[in-house]
């Protein structure tokens, strides 16, 4: 079965600071991973996805995620962060075969001032 | 840019009773998902849903619930009786190619807040 590991509750950042928010999975298959975004209020948004090709994965906002094999690791990063990225980010992951998405339980990011 | 849509956003009832949470896809989305949220827990799948018939379903989702397409552009999940436990908040999801493209990407609505007393 699948799963997604997201170790951090809560993961605190100066603005203008790198972020990182930690992301692992676990699949029978190969991986296609996926980072939302959900702000207060709203639902969970799509930041960006990986399926196969270039580790280093492009996604909404200035978002970045390295995709590692060998660490079975997806890490969620921006090189600056801004106060406006304060949300709660979801690590999901997608097995060949099924249409289901399942989710790591959410890593709060508060970037302070 | 297109969105999902999902109303009520906050629903309240009282237990045993019957609730319809209501989704509006994506216009030219041909797959539909639900999900929920319980407070401080995981996002879970229950639901998928595809040519009027369901295509996935969880342990979560017995026989208490069932999904309806009832018109062109609206996307139903029906609690028949509810439980305190069904307290969440519920995604309404959809995409357009579903397990036809491994690439395919899941958008989400805002959400209903499901509130059993």
């Amino acid at each position: 079965a699948q799963s997604v590991a997201q170790p951090e509750d809560q993961v605190n950042v100066a603005e203008g600071n790198p972020l990182t928010v930690k992301c692992t999975y676990s699949v029978s298959g190969n991986p296609y991973l996926f980072w939302y975004v959900q702000y207060p209020n709203r639902g969970l948004q799509f930041l960006l996805k990986y399926i196969t090709g270039d580790n280093l994965v492009k996604g909404s906002y200035g978002f970045e995620a390295e995709f590692n094999k060998s660490q079975t690791s997806f890490h969620l990063k921006k090189p600056s962060a801004l106060v406006s990225d304060s949300a709660l980010y979801f690590c999901a992951v997608r097995d060949w075969g099924y249409s289901t998405l399942t989710f790591g339980k959410g890593t709060m990011l508060l970037v302070s001032p | 840019e297109p969105e999902v849509t999902q109303t009520p956003s906050h629903q309240v009832t009282q237990m045993g009773q019957e609730v319809i949470l209501r989704c509006v896809p994506i216009s030219n989305h041909l797959y539909f998902y639900w999900y929920r949220q319980i407070l401080g827990q995981k996002v879970e799948f229950l639901v998928s849903f595809y040519n009027n018939e369901i295509s996935e379903k969880s342990e979560i989702f017995d026989d208490q619930f069932s999904v309806e397409r009832p018109d062109g552009s609206n996307f139903t999940l029906k609690i028949r009786s509810t439980k305190l436990e069904d307290s969440a908040m519920y995604f309404c999801a959809s995409s357009d190619s579903g397990l036809a493209d491994i690439t395919d990407t899941q958008y989400f609505g805002p959400g209903t807040r499901l509130t059993v007393l």
